[in-house]
C-alpha cells in the first residue's frame, strides 16, 4: 500500500484558518487521495477525497499537489469541534483504507 | 438516517472470557467492515463483508476472532478466548454498494482485565 506522512499534531485557534499537510511521494495514478477525521470517542468520519483536482465541500477544501506527492486539507475557519485526529489515506479501486496515526489537531480559544 | 449502531458500548471482562460485539449497519448498505483500534493508533481492518460473503480477512486472527454477517444485513464479532493485547476499541463501517465513502459507528470499547 502506498504510504502517506503526516505531523502528529498541530495547533490553531479557534476562527482561524488550518492546512493539514500530507506526503505521498509514492501515490500510484489510481490512488485517491482520501481524508477522514476521528472526534474524541467517536468513529472516524468521512471528510473529503480527490483524485487530481483541488475539490471543495461543506466541511473542508482539498489541495492536490501538481505532481500529487503532496496534498493539503484547509478548513477554512477552525471551531472547537474541528479538534480531531485527521487521517490522510491513499484508496485505490475496491482497495480497503489503511489508517495511519493520523495528525491530532488542537483548537484554542 | 440512522446511523451505524454498536452494542454494547463498553465491554470489561477478564483475559480467557468470550465476548461478542454487534452491529446494525445503515439501512441499504451492502458492505460491512470490522475494524480494531488500538489506543494511538489508527483503525485496522479485521474483516470486509459484502453482503453476507467475507471479500477480505485477512488480518483477523482467526484462531480466536469469528465473524458473521447472516441474511446480509446486522453482524457479530466475536472474541474466544480475549487476551490483555485484545484492549481496543471495536469499530463497524457500512458502505453502499461500490462507493468509496465509509460510515462508522460509535465502536465499543472493551478492556480485558
Amino acid at each position: 500500500d502506498a504510504k502517506t506522512t503526516q505531523p502528529n499534531s498541530m495547533e490553531s485557534n479557534e476562527e482561524e484558518p488550518v492546512h493539514l499537510p500530507c506526503n505521498h511521494s509514492t501515490i500510484s495514478g489510481t490512488d485517491y487521495i482520501h481524508w477522514y477525521r476521528q472526534l474524541p470517542s467517536q468513529g472516524p468520519e468521512y471528510v473529503i477525497h480527490g483524485l487530481t483536482s483541488n475539490v471543495n465541500n461543506r466541511m473542508a477544501s482539498l489541495a492536490i499537489a501538481e505532481d500529487r506527492k503532496s496534498s493539503t486539507l484547509i478548513l477554512h475557519r477552525a471551531t472547537l469541534r474541528d479538534a480531531a485526529v485527521y487521517y490522510c489515506i491513499l484508496k485505490s479501486g475496491y482497495s480497503t483504507l489503511t489508517f495511519g496515526k493520523g495528525t491530532m489537531l488542537l483548537v484554542s480559544p | 438516517e440512522a446511523g451505524v449502531a454498536q452494542s454494547p458500548r463498553y465491554k470489561i471482562i477478564e483475559k480467557r472470557q468470550s465476548v461478542a460485539f454487534w452491529c446494525n449497519p445503515i439501512s441499504g448498505h451492502a458492505t460491512l467492515y470490522w475494524y480494531q483500534q488500538i489506543l494511538g493508533q489508527g483503525p485496522k481492518l479485521l474483516i470486509q463483508f459484502q453482503n453476507n460473503g467475507v471479500v477480505d480477512d485477512s488480518q483477523l486472527p482467526k484462531d480466536r476472532f469469528s465473524a458473521e454477517r447472516l441474511k446480509g444485513v446486522d453482524s457479530t464479532l466475536k472474541i474466544q478466548p480475549a487476551k490483555l493485547e485484545d484492549s481496543a476499541v471495536y469499530l463497524c463501517a457500512s458502505s453502499p454498494w461500490a462507493t468509496d465513502t465509509q460510515y462508522f459507528g460509535p465502536g465499543t470499547r472493551l478492556t480485558v482485565l
